[in-house]
């Protein structure tokens, strides 16, 4: 079974420039979720949708971040303009659970970001 | 909201055994997970925890009590390959689906 792909592994941006994320989750796994990771500290959810439905975006900073799920499989999240604490890990997730139970949640390998 | 509390970093002997303890706050507790992540790597599931008690799995053991809002992760026979951050996470039902927010991570060294 493959895992769950991100592109691209590195990327390296001035502020207030854009950048865009792809995340291509396990096949089948209606839920799909997009974490920062902050150096030390642990994963924060930025936005969980459900199939094509978001489920939740609170901590989304909606004035410069935005993240699509078209068609309920691959999804985008994207940054505009980048900030200099913008620098972190971006996570993706997807995971079977819709309505709880021991459904873990599987990791891609993660973007790393540096705004300078 | 919720408000997750495990330690910043630990240390443990190769061989040894070591407790790993969460506690947290939650208004709609749906489960707790405990992850790996090794430095630049991506977390890792361990255990998942709903009801109160222990699941082992092989040198993994994990215990909740949810009265409490506390559970721990146990390490027995520790290797130097389980040198790593350790996350706690909380599900809560949170009107519409599962949420899951992490706690800090406990960076766990293991040395000879």
């Amino acid at each position: 079974e493959a895992g769950v792909a991100q592109s691209p592994r590195y990327k390296i941006i001035e502020k207030r420039q854009s950048v865009a994320f792809w995340c291509n989750p396990i096949s089948g796994h209606a839920t799909l979720y997009w974490y920062q990771q902050i150096l030390g500290q642990g994963p924060k959810l930025l936005i969980q949708f459900q199939n094509n439905g978001v489920v939740d975006d609170s901590q989304l900073p909606k004035d410069r971040f935005s993240a699509e799920r078209l068609k309920g499989v691959d999804s985008t999240l994207k940054i505009q303009p980048a900030k200099l604490e913008d620098s972190a890990v971006y996570l993706c997730a997807s995971s079977a659970d819709t309505s709880g139970g021991a459904y873990e949640q599987y990791f891609g390998p993660g973007t790393r970001l540096t705004v300078t | 909201g919720q408000n997750i509390d495990q330690p910043t970093e630990m240390t443990a002997t190769e061989g040894a055994i070591v407790q790993i303890n969460c506690t947290y706050q939650t208004s709609g507790f749906n489960g707790l997970f405990w992850y790996q992540q090794h430095a630049g790597e991506a977390p890792t599931f361990l255990s998942y925890n709903v009801l109160d008690g222990l699941e082992e799995k092989g040198r993994f053991s994990s215990f909740l009590s949810r009265s409490k809002g506390y559970s721990y992760l146990l390490l027995k026979e520790l290797q130097m390959k389980d040198s790593a951050s350790y996350l706690c996470a909380v599900r809560d039902w949170a009107g519409g689906g599962n949420k899951l927010t992490f706690g800090t991570g406990t960076q766990l060294k293991v040395e000879l």
